[in-house]
């Protein structure tokens, strides 16, 4: 069975920072590309950043670029996502999500884990 | 990576059949045909419906359907029934970089 467990969510300060945690099991890790998207209270799904199965290529969603770093340690099976200088418009539940390819060519997202809360409040 | 548009509501009676609209660009939903659709129920993660613009994952009702026209994707749903009132969001592959994902604004389907 796909399970993948987000961590590391919290109460933030604004301009601080938090490391977001995804730990899969139930498939290959490094057969897949990964990514992070959120979803704000009451709102809808944002693609936050994406990573291929090599670190090869990653990408990022203007509204972070600069602030968030994605990375991925196929040896630990394990994603993550490095925000900095957090703003109260990045409050959000943040899923840890599976591509359906190695590269994300043309590949879509059809695993997510449950999400973990971001809030970014003084 | 402007978000795809969707109607914010849709309804129908059970038993009735309904679509939901999801429009984009020639840099997205026009450009490919790699649009997913996914149903998310209040407090639960979203789940893949439809991908690929009409493939249905395994497990998927055959009461969900997937199509698509210039750079318009329709997502419809026959024999309406209780469970299916949900949130609907669509997705894209962009141009903009192989690893991002547009989104729609998502629209909410009552059964009435």
């Amino acid at each position: 069975e796909v399970q993948l467990v987000e961590s590391g969510g919290g109460l933030v300060q604004p301009g601080r920072s938090l490391r977001l945690s995804c730990a899969v099991s139930g498939f290959t890790f490094d057969d897949y590309a990964m990514h992070w998207v959120r979803q704000a209270p009451g709102k809808g799904l944002e693609w936050v950043s994406g990573i291929t199965w090599n670190s090869g290529d990653i990408g990022y969603a203007d509204s972070v670029k600069g602030r968030f770093t994605i990375s991925r340690d196929n040896a630990k099976n394990s994603l993550y996502l490095q925000m900095n200088s957090l703003r109260p418009e990045d409050t959000a539940l943040y899923y840890c999500a599976r591509d359906s390819r190695v590269t994300g060519q043309g590949g879509h997202v059809d695993y997510w884990g449950q999400g973990t809360l971001v809030t970014v409040s003084s | 990576q402007s978000a795809l548009t969707q109607p914010a509501s849709v309804s129908g009676s059970p038993g009735q059949s309904i679509t939901i609209s999801c429009t984009g660009t020639i840099n997205d939903v026009g450009g490919y045909n790699f649009v997913s659709w996914y149903q998310q129920h209040p407090g639960k993660a979203p789940k893949l419906m439809i991908y690929d613009v009409t493939n249905r994952p395994s497990g998927v009702s055959s009461r969900f359907s997937g199509s698509k026209s210039d750079n318009t994707a329709s997502l419809a749903i026959s024999g309406l029934q209780a469970e299916d009132e949900a949130d609907y969001y669509c997705s894209s592959y962009t141009r903009s970089s192989t690893l991002a994902r547009v989104f729609g604004g998502g629209t909410k389907l009552t059964v009435l």
